[in-house]
């Protein structure tokens, strides 16, 4: 099955510090979603970003499909903002996305 | 729109007895998704149901492990003979029935812990 991976693992950050946190994957997809998972372990829809270029407020999203990765970008953090990162994709005529292991980030004040 | 919704939100068990949980989708939601997840990994796929139909079950779900979605709306997820190995957070998701689209929305999940 596809491989997902996402880098970095682990992300501390003083607060208004900028980031980028990215997911390569193995195979062509169709779909891509980036969550942010809160410390009560809700899974938040951040993007849905199959191809092209999204931005919400602080955050934006790329995902270059035929070069295999997706970047989630992080303007001006706030601790807020801490949690874990998800990238979860879905390819070929799968039903079933993939997600990779997320990339934890702290934001101190 | 009210979200996804999950029942319970925690549940402690002894070792050895049955537990169910519940997941409410997005109405109108024709897809729902069962997944698990421990510390530090990211979810893993049980299930998935396409109306009242499960179409796809991960081999990760053992015979202990049993989901239905009645009617294409509700679903429950049922383990019986709990392990302290199911300890885990249970999270349902949906996804709305357009073609090609498989953009999911999660409940906020049941967390089991078993003793």
């Amino acid at each position: 099955g596809i491989q997902v991976e996402q880098s970095p693992p682990d992300l501390i950050l003083q607060e208004g510090a900028n980031s980028t946190l990215r997911c390569n994957f193995s195979d062509s997809v169709n779909n891509l979603q980036w969550f942010h998972q809160n410390p009560w372990g809700q899974l938040i829809n951040l993007f849905y970003i199959p191809s092209g270029t999204k931005q919400n407020g602080r955050l934006s999203a790329t995902t270059v499909a035929t070069e295999r990765y997706s970047l989630l970008y992080i303007s001006s953090s706030q601790t807020t903002d801490s949690g874990v990162y998800f990238c979860a994709v879905r390819s070929g005529g799968s039903y079933i996305p993939t997600f990779g292991r997320g990339t934890s980030l702290i934001v101190h004040p | 729109d009210t979200g996804v919704s999950q029942d319970p939100r925690h549940k402690i068990t002894k070792r050895g007895q049955n537990v169910t949980f519940r997941c409410d989708p997005i109405s109108e939601h024709n897809r729902l998704y069962w997944y698990r997840q421990t510390l530090g990994q990211g979810p893993e796929f049980l299930t998935y149901f396409q109306n009242e139909a499960q179409l796809e079950k991960s081999r990760l779900l053992s015979d202990r492990f049993s989901a239905e979605r009645p009617k294409g709306s509700f679903s429950t997820l049922e383990i019986q003979r709990t392990e302290q190995g199911d300890s885990a957070m249970y999270l349902c998701a949906s996804s709305p029935g357009l073609a090609g689209v498989f953009e999911q929305f999660f409940g906020p999940g049941t967390r089991l812990t078993v003793l």
